[in-house]
């Protein structure tokens, strides 16, 4: 089964610094999805950014962009410019084909004033 | 974009009643909702896969008989929580899918808390 490792429980970074979080999978598919997710303290699950595995480009959102090395297995996330209101819990997730999502235990990233 | 509304956000109920969740997506059909259970400060836990018309699927470990899933619609899914008890107390979050390749959209979860 599909496996989605986040080896950070916690982060912290100063408001208007850089921070990368990190997310390692395990598959044998070649054609899948990765995505991260914030939920902040309402608890409502926001898509940050999404990843098709086809793509050799990384994808960006304004201040969020990841660093997608498939051979690696590895997505993580960073966040430029970090703003009080970045601070949540963050999960990495994979899907493939009709399956459901698969999420990491996700990193609660603090930012500092 | 694509909307996800979840009810009721908050409920208590005593033990041994049952409690319904709704489901729905407002702005497209969705043909498989995902139902997940989350415990304070862990990830999210997929309890079942709802199909419109047919059985759900449930996760190993997870009562059936229990959790009862309803997806009577292609925008209407329900979790009915049977005979809860203090142990049932946790946030549930529904999840629908329209096009993989936006991902999954979530409603914005409900706190049980059974008393």
């Amino acid at each position: 089964a599909q496996t989605v490792t986040q080896s950070q429980p916690e982060m912290s970074v100063q408001e208007a610094e850089t921070v990368t979080l990190s997310c390692t999978y395990d598959t044998s598919e070649s054609d899948y999805y990765l995505f991260w997710y914030k939920q902040p303290p309402s608890r409502q699950m926001i898509l940050v950014i999404r990843q098709e595995a086809y793509k050799q480009q990384n994808a960006t959102e304004n201040r969020f962009s990841v660093n997608f090395q498939k051979a690696a297995k590895s997505f993580s996330l960073k966040i430029s410019d970090s703003q009080l209101g970045d601070a949540a819990m963050y999960f990495c997730a994979y899907h493939e084909g009709n399956t459901p999502l698969v999420f990491g235990k996700g990193t609660r990233l603090s930012v500092i004033a | 974009g694509a909307v996800v509304s979840q009810h009721p956000s908050r409920v208590i109920c005593k033990s041994g009643t049952s409690v319904k969740i709704e489901c729905r997506s407002l702005d497209f059909q969705a043909t498989t909702m995902f139902w997940y259970r989350q415990f304070p400060k862990q990830s999210l836990m997929l309890m079942a896969t709802s199909n419109e018309g047919s059985k759900a699927t449930y996760e190993q470990g997870v009562e059936k008989d229990k959790f009862l899933i309803n997806h009577a619609s292609l925008t209407l899914s329900t979790l009915t929580v049977t005979s809860a008890h203090p142990e049932d107390s946790s946030f549930y979050i529904c999840s629908a899918r329209e096009d993989t390749s936006y991902g999954y959209t979530f409603g914005s979860g409900t706190r049980l808390t059974v008393v």
